[in-house]
């Protein structure tokens, strides 16, 4: 069973646009929710990481946004560059389930 | 660099034969961790290591054998594998095995022939 739901499956956005991907989740024990990065050839990256005591941590322009309530997360990528060009994977552990639960991935493709 | 190296990039193979794959770490962490990554699916946790011990077996085939000599090395063995077994295989190492800010390796490419 997929612990770790992920949508869309791919997205387009135009150079300085705004790409948003969801993640959504099962398991209230999760406390751990970071996001990976991951270029062709390459293994994953780990991007940005928030825990559920804060709604918002920014990194750039990278921000995650966290709603304990609706257990979903989200990953904004602000003024998005052809180099952000990715695939991005969000994942969550915590509690029992120590191990990282992963989302199937959203390729983002940014055009110039 | 991640600190994580895995050897080879690529791999082919015949069905009756048998490989390894290697990964070793340079970050001092004490867990390791073996991935199976396909198109358009999550990344599946194979096997996960702590302190050379192994801590977890997701249900994997016995024809994939790990072996962890010390902290910094992690093996996967494989012998009578299938095609649908053809994916990259991501290792991985952490601080501790609680799966937090794991640190990656780029895969080995596998395709069974």
């Amino acid at each position: 069973q997929q612990q770790v739901k992920q949508s869309p499956q791919s997205l387009i956005v135009q150079k300085g646009g705004i790409s948003i991907i969801n993640c959504a989740y099962e398991n209230t024990a999760f406390d751990y929710f970071p996001w990976y990065q991951q270029f062709p050839g390459k293994g994953p990256a780990l991007l940005i990481a928030i825990r559920p005591d804060v709604s918002e941590k920014k990194e750039g322009r990278f921000t995650i946004s966290f709603n304990k309530s609706a257990k979903q997360f989200s990953l904004h990528i602000m003024d998005s560059q052809p180099g952000d060009s990715a695939t991005y994977f969000c994942a969550a552990s915590g509690g029992h389930d120590y191990k990282l639960s992963f989302g199937a991935g959203t390729t983002v493709t940014v055009r110039a | 660099e991640t600190g994580v190296t895995q050897t080879p990039r690529h791999l082919v193979m015949g069905m009756t034969n048998k490989k390894s794959l290697k990964c070793e770490q340079h970050l001092g962490h004490n867990a390791m961790y073996w991935y199976k990554q396909s198109a358009k699916k999550p990344l599946e946790l194979m096997f996960v290591y702590s302190l050379e011990e192994r801590v977890e077996n997701n249900s994997v085939p016995s024809r994939f054998s790990p072996e962890c000599p010390n902290s910094s090395h992690l093996f996967l063995h494989l012998h009578t594998l299938q095609p649908e077994d053809s994916a990259l295989y991501l290792c991985a190492s952490s601080q501790t095995a609680s799966g937090t800010e794991a640190f990656f390796g780029q895969g080995t490419r596998l395709t069974v022939v």
